[in-house]
């Protein structure tokens, strides 16, 4: 099955700062790279999306690219927000409505 | 968020307990599923339902039993769990995969098994 690995695990950063967050995934059929973000006490809520036919896709201050090659796709926030403190998981999913997610990275941006 | 409900949003039990945890989605989506979130672990993906059918069970112990009556409404029914079993419960829901979209999450039951 599919194996999906995130770094880093925390993440502290200035307010302002961008923050970088890295996946790696094994499955070559996994075509579709959601990420999540979820605060203290809530649920994962779904920022943005990637799927494999692109290789960038940005909203606002929030982009994800993707290395198919490679097999890893990343997250990048530029000038972050204490609000976007969290914790951000990135998933992999093929055609089917399987999907397999990193183990979270617990982002804190220190005003 | 209404889209996807949970309840109880709370829930304490012992090992000899039978309870069941309800989950509804309003996004008239087709696919439903179970994950457990414990502690510093990823999200453990349990049961995977598509147009009511199941499509996936990741090893999970006979303790957990999964209902699904129709698109809409999923259950997840607990008897006998252990305290390793204390966890959050969520359930999502999504579209076909080919749709390009996400799963959406419910709020999740916080369950303690004592």
């Amino acid at each position: 099955g599919e194996n999906v690995e995130q770094h880093p695990s925390t993440l502290s950063v200035q307010e302002g700062d961008s923050a970088v967050i890295k996946c790696t995934y094994s499955d070559s059929a996994s075509n579709y790279f959601p990420w999540y973000k979820q605060e203290l006490g809530k649920r994962p809520q779904l920022i943005i999306d990637i799927r494999s036919n692109v290789g960038e896709k940005k909203d606002q201050r929030i982009a994800v690219t993707l290395n198919k090659t490679a097999k890893h796709f990343s997250l990048h926030i530029t000038e972050t927000q204490p609000e976007d403190s969290a914790v951000y998981f990135c998933a992999a999913g093929d055609t089917g409505n399987q999907f397999y997610f990193g183990t979270g990275t617990s982002l804190t941006v220190i005003p | 968020e209404t889209g996807v409900t949970q309840t109880p949003r709370h829930l304490v039990m012992g090992m000899t307990n039978k309870k069941s945890l309800k989950c509804e989605q309003h996004l008239g989506h087709n696919a439903m599923y179970w994950y457990k979130q414990s502690a510093k672990k990823p999200l453990e993906l349990m049961f995977v339902y598509n147009f009511k059918e199941q499509t996936e069970n990741n090893s999970v112990p006979s303790r957990f039993s999964p209902e699904c009556p129709n698109s809409s409404h999923l259950f997840l029914h607990l008897h006998t769990l252990q305290p390793e079993d204390s966890a959050l419960y969520l359930c999502a829901s999504s579209q076909e995969l080919a749709s390009g979209r996400g799963q959406y999450f419910g709020p999740g039951t916080r369950l303690t098994v004592t």
